[in-house]
């Protein structure tokens, strides 16, 4: 069966702090990896998307990284600021798109 | 301009009602989708649409049928609505082709309240 689990539910950092949040999926025979922020009551805004050949992306302070074989990707935020607070979610495809229940982020000021 | 778009942003109904929620993009995509959030903010894929043909359909009730008219367009259509169906629906669209399995971008989402 292919799951996606998001650990931590929940983090509450310093503004400033650097930090990862993981997401695990059980399948190695993944096509790519999206991650996502979702602020309340919004849409969901994409972050990055590695394709399955990729071990890394960077988009300004943010960086994700795939390792298929352990069946994990990490998001990685530099200097987080009090906007990055929201709801990180990744997804994975497999033969379809399955979602993680996400990290809820809370950047202290 | 608004990439993908979706009607209404909320919808308050009561049971038994048949109801009807618009989702557009303008990217170009060939391929959309519907998802659900349900209450604990799970989201799970209920319908694909590639170049107007169904090619996922997940194990939801037949009181919900999408409806593609063209490639730019995929409306959802729930029948005899339920409690259970109050969630936030998403729509999103992505590229696929030959081009390879590319990022999917969605919609400000519709919630729908059931009473």
């Amino acid at each position: 069966k292919q799951e996606v689990t998001q650990i931590p539910a929940a983090l509450s950092v310093p503004e400033g702090e650097n930090l990862v949040l993981n997401c695990s999926f059980t399948d190695s025979a993944i096509y790519n990896l999206q991650w996502f922020r979702q602020d309340p009551g919004k849409g969901l805004t994409s972050l990055l998307l590695i394709q399955s050949s990729q071990r890394e992306q960077t988009s300004g302070r943010l960086n994700a990284s795939l390792d298929k074989s352990s069946g994990r990707s990490t998001l990685y935020i530099a200097a987080s600021q009090p906007g990055d607070s929201a709801t990180y979610l990744c997804a994975v495809r497999f033969n379809k798109f399955y979602f993680g229940s996400g990290t809820k982020l809370n950047v202290k000021p | 301009d608004t990439a993908v778009s979706q009607t209404p942003k909320y919808l308050v109904t009561q049971m038994g009602n048949d109801k009807s929620i618009k989702c557009e993009q303008n990217l170009g995509h060939d391929t959309m989708y519907w998802y659900k959030q349900d209450s604990k903010k799970f989201l799970k894929i209920m319908f694909s649409y590639n170049n107007k043909e169904l090619i996922i359909n997940e194990t939801v009730p037949n009181r919900f049928s999408p409806k593609s008219p063209d490639k730019a367009h995929l409306n959802l259509h729930i029948n005899s609505l339920e409690l259970g169906d109050s969630a936030v629906y998403f729509c999103a669209s992505s590229q696929e082709g030959t081009s390879g399995y590319n990022e999917q971008f969605f919609g400000p989402g519709t919630r729908l309240t059931v009473l």
